[in-house]
C-alpha cells in the first residue's frame, strides 16, 4: 500500500497569514487529492492535484484561497492563503496506488488559526 | 452531490458483542470504501468493494456491498477494545475515481 507523509503535522497560525502543507508519497500514484476535515465533521474534497497542470477544484473551493502544486508523481503541496479562524481544520492528502487502485490518506495536518 | 447516510452515529458495546454499521444512499456508486480513523490520525483503509452483492471478510470484519451498489454494511464479530474508532464509509461515483463522498461516520466504543 502507498505510504503518505505530510508536513507539518500541526501548526498554529495567525489570521491573515498563509501556510503551505507538503505531501509526499513513497511510491508512484495515479492521482492525488486534498481533503479537509472540519472539527467534528467528516471529510470534504477540496481538489484534485494534477501533475504539471492546474488543480481541479470542487464547488466552494477556489485556487486563490487554496493554491495547489504537483510538480511530480509523488509530491504535492496545498497552501491555505489569507487564513481566518474558519480555516481551522485537518487537511489531508490522499492518493490512489497505481498497483492496487486503492485510495489511501496521509496522517493529516491539524491547522489552528487564531 | 451524492449523499451517504451512516447509521448509527454512535455505538457503545461490551467486548465480545457483535455490531453492524450501515451506509446508505439513493445513488449508485462505482466503488465504496470503509475507513477507520482514530483521534489525531488520518483515515486508514479497511476495504474497497466494487461489485454489487460483493462480500469481503477481514478477520472479524465482514463488509457487504448492496446488489444495486447503493448501500453497504460493516459487521464486526466479537468486538474488541482495539476496534474502537470512527468508522467512515466513502463512495466514488462513476467517472469520479478518487473523488470520495464521505458519510458522517459512526463512532464505535468497545469497552472491556
Amino acid at each position: 500500500s502507498a505510504v503518505i507523509s505530510q508536513k507539518p503535522s500541526r501548526d498554529i497560525c495567525q489570521r491573515g497569514t498563509s501556510l503551505t502543507i507538503q505531501c509526499q508519497v513513497d511510491s508512484q500514484v495515479t492521482m492525488m487529492f486534498w481533503y479537509r476535515q472540519q472539527p467534528g465533521q467528516s471529510l470534504t474534497l477540496i481538489a484534485t492535484a494534477n501533475q504539471g497542470s492546474e488543480a481541479t477544484y470542487e464547488s466552494g473551493f477556489v485556487i486563490d484561497k487554496f493554491p495547489i502544486s504537483r510538480p511530480n508523481l509523488t509530491f504535492s503541496t496545498l497552501t491555505v492563503s489569507n487564513m481566518s479562524p474558519e480555516d481551522s481544520s485537518i487537511y489531508l492528502c490522499s492518493a490512489i496506488d497505481t498497483k492496487t487502485y486503492e485510495q489511501y490518506f496521509g496522517p493529516g495536518t491539524r491547522l489552528t488559526v487564531t | 452531490t451524492q449523499l451517504l447516510e451512516q447509521s448509527p452515529q454512535f455505538l457503545s458495546i461490551q467486548e465480545g458483542e457483535n455490531l453492524t454499521v450501515y451506509c446508505n444512499s439513493s445513488s449508485v456508486f462505482s466503488s465504496l470504501q470503509w475507513y477507520r480513523q482514530e483521534p489525531g490520525e488520518g483515515p486508514v483503509l479497511l476495504v474497497t468493494v466494487v461489485t454489487g452483492g460483493e462480500v469481503k471478510k477481514l478477520k472479524r470484519l465482514t463488509f457487504q456491498f448492496g446488489d444495486a451498489r447503493k448501500d453497504s454494511s460493516l459487521h464486526i464479530t466479537a468486538a474488541q477494545p482495539g476496534d474502537t474508532g470512527l468508522y467512515l464509509c466513502a463512495g466514488a461515483a462513476t467517472d469520479s475515481w478518487g473523488k470520495l463522498q464521505f458519510g458522517a461516520g459512526t463512532q464505535v466504543v468497545v469497552t472491556p
